[in-house]
């Protein structure tokens, strides 16, 4: 079957830095994908990974080993504002997300 | 307005009731897709078309149907409503199937309680 692990919920402190993962097993790859999600609204795009390496975006970056089957979402200089979920999901071979269960994030002062 | 709406925002509906969730974009993209949310659990496809005219099952089909007549509208109708169909549904597009075009913008999303 096809799965993907993600943490259910970490804590953090404004001003620091986090890194969530993500591992992941599916039919096939066709790139990886984080979104941010704040409680009651719609997922919002992040960051798109199809090769090894890390792409930054500002204060996210997301990091990909294909071999691993592996991810990361890395946030720095944490504000009050990245408190959210962080969903993390993967295209398989029939160009369809699957998703995990996504990370609550909690930031505190 | 730029994006995806949907409605109803909110929704309580009886077992047993039939019900459609609209979904329009504005985007002129290729590809939508229903998704339903449920707490513990990641997004779960329920039908996607990749263009219009064409419709395909997702990972939770069952007790759901689809239709694409044109680029903009994707609704979602549920024949005979059961207390499992309790969820959040999302509805998403994307331009395509390849590269930058496969990131998918959400619409704000419809609550349903079954009763």
């Amino acid at each position: 079957g096809q799965n993907i692990d993600q943490p259910t919920e970490m804590t953090a402190t404004e001003g620091a830095i986090v890194q969530i993962n993500c591992t992941y097993q599916t039919s096939g790859f066709n790139g990886l994908f984080w979104y941010q999600q704040h409680a009651g609204e719609a997922p919002t795009f992040l960051s798109y990974n199809v090769l090894d390496g890390l792409e930054e975006k500002g204060r996210f970056s997301s990091f990909l080993s294909r071999s691993k089957g592996y991810s990361y979402l890395l946030l720095k200089e944490l504000q009050m504002k990245d408190s959210a979920s962080y969903l993390c999901a993967v295209l398989d071979s029939n160009y369809q997300l699957i998703w995990g269960a996504g990370t609550k994030l909690i930031i505190k002062p | 307005i730029a994006g995806i709406t949907q409605a109803p925002t909110s929704q309580i509906l009886a077992a047993g009731r039939r019900m459609t969730l609209r979904c329009t974009q504005d985007m002129r993209h290729n590809a939508m897709y229903w998704y339903r949310q449920d707490l513990g659990l990641g997004l779960r496809l329920i039908h996607y078309s990749n263009t219009a005219g064409t419709t395909g099952k997702g990972e939770v089909p069952d007790g759901y149907s689809v239709s694409r007549a044109n680029t903009d509208d994707f609704p979602l109708t549920l024949a005979s409503a059961v207390p499992s169909q309790t969820s959040v549904y999302f509805c998403a597009s994307s331009d395509g199937l390849a590269g930058g075009n496969l990131i998918q913008f959400f619409g704000p999303g419809t609550r349903l309680t079954v009763l």
